[in-house]
């Protein structure tokens, strides 16, 4: 069973420019998470979708974060204009059974903001 | 609101001792407890999960009991393997199905 793919793996780019990063789950999992990871911290979640619907998306800085799911399966996290404090390794995972907590991650965009 | 708290690290050990990586958490109402690992190179993946108090998960020799009496999960392995080395994660998950809440990681560093 092919795993979270995320791409790019790694993004250089300077302040007040704008980037995408993509996800494709693992199928058939209804629930797609993307976290945020500052170095020396653990993953926050920024949005949770339930197949094309957002669950949650209280903690995504909507004045430059957006993220869709448009057909429920693959999804795109998009900042603009970036900000230094954006530098961090954006990870997004899935879940089949999000009750269980059990959810399945991706590699990671590793962000760098210049 | 929700949190988790795990030890500072580094962690570093010979091969063949005792670990323990404390966990302490914080939540309304009854989460389900996590440990997450990240292996060099690799995504995080799931360690073992406990749902309710008393509840032991265990995988690969480590094992954590969900302590709802001092709101603990501390993760403890008998004897590591320098293939052990990674970063550790603590996590809750509230009921319903919320996102993961996580610890800032500890990393453990096993020597042989």
């Amino acid at each position: 069973e092919a795993g979270v793919a995320q791409s790019p793996r790694y993004k250089i780019i300077e302040k007040r420019q704008s980037v995408a990063f993509w996800c494709n789950p693992i199928s058939g999992h209804a629930t797609l998470y993307w976290y945020q990871q500052i170095l020396g911290q653990g993953p926050k979640l920024l949005i949770q979708f339930q197949n094309n619907g957002v669950v949650d998306d209280s903690q995504l800085p909507k004045d430059r974060f957006s993220a869709e799911r448009l057909k429920g399966v693959d999804s795109t996290l998009k900042i603009q204009p970036a900000k230094l404090e954006d530098s961090a390794v954006y990870l997004c995972a899935s879940s089949q059974a999000p009750s269980t907590g059990e959810q399945y991650f991706g590699p990671g965009t590793r962000l760098t903001v210049t | 609101g929700d949190s988790v708290t795990q030890m500072e690290g580094p962690v570093t050990l010979s091969e063949e001792a005792f670990l323990t990586i404390n966990c302490t958490y914080t939540a309304t109402g009854y989460p389900s407890l996590f440990w997450y690992v990240q292996y060099p190179g690799e995504g995080l993946q799931l360690l073992l999960k406990a749902t309710k108090a008393d509840d032991k998960g265990s995988n690969k020799g480590f094992e954590a009991t969900y302590r709802k009496e001092t709101t603990s999960f501390h993760l403890e392995k008998g004897s590591v393997q320098v293939s052990d080395s990674a970063v550790y994660f603590c996590a809750l998950s509230a009921l319903g199905g919320t996102a993961l809440i996580f610890g800032k990681g500890t990393t453990l560093s096993v020597s042989s």
